[in-house]
């Protein structure tokens, strides 16, 4: 048990249907994180939240829409998906956003296995 | 910009021997965090190591040790006496202190080495 939770487990999705992720890190974290895990892909850094603020977005489609509604919550709302979006899609919280200062880590949620059909 | 390489996708040993998983970093800062996580079968990443870039001394935890030598970029990891617990896909991760626009990069990881204890 990390003190990051994601819902659900796991998601399989039509390319019309529009739904969303959860992450709720129990850690008093300021910064929060979605990362997405492909086959054969580096982790890929997706979304980076400090103080609930966007500080980073990496270029995604915008068929896929973060939400921070305090510091302890994170949403990936998705719309449209295609099926190349299907991964693992992980969440991760740390103390700064930069992680490692103050000699901390980011610590990761078990993901969510998204299949879209 | 950051980059991290592992070069080593696959790597299969008996238990009890040592093994070390390779990795080598790029980065314009001179600042920075160098991590070791560990990702079993069920998806999540477990935090294993962590070192600053200004303290080079190498330590040993357990059955864990690592090696990080800024001369050569590299931050090694070796796990001694390895068990079947100890399989598992094992990330190497980067992150920079970014001193313009006050944003944040993150981790950046390397594609993984997949660790194969064989019993």
């Amino acid at each position: 048990e990390t003190g990051v939770t994601q819902t659900p487990r796991h998601l399989v999705m039509g390319m019309t249907n529009k739904k969303s992720l959860k992450c709720e890190q129990h850690l008093g974290h300021n910064a929060m994180y979605w990362y997405k895990q492909s086959a054969k892909k580096p982790l890929e850094l997706m979304f980076v939240y400090s103080l609930e603020e966007r500080v980073e977005n990496n270029s995604v489609p915008s068929r896929f829409s973060p939400e921070c509604p305090n510091s302890s919550h994170l949403f990936l709302h998705l719309h449209t998906l295609q099926p190349e979006d299907s991964a693992l899609y992980l969440c991760a919280s740390s103390q700064e956003a930069v992680v490692g200062v103050g000699n901390t880590e980011a610590f990761f949620g078990q993901g969510t296995r998204l299949t879209v059909v | 910009a950051q980059k991290v390489t592992q070069a080593q996708t696959e790597i299969s040993v008996v238990e009890k021997e040592d093994v070390t998983l390779d990795c080598v970093y790029e980065t314009r800062d001179t600042t920075y965090y160098l991590f070791w996580y560990k990702q079993p079968p069920s998806g999540e990443l477990v935090f294993l190591i962590r070192r600053n870039s200004f303290d080079e001394q190498n330590e040993i935890s357990g059955r864990y040790s690592w090696n990080f030598q800024k001369s050569t970029s590299s931050f090694n990891f070796t796990i001694t006496a390895s068990q079947v617990v100890d399989s598992a896909v094992y990330f190497c991760a980067l992150s920079e202190r970014v001193y313009s626009g006050g944003g944040a990069d993150g981790l950046t990881f390397g594609k993984g080495t997949h660790l194969i204890i064989q019993p």
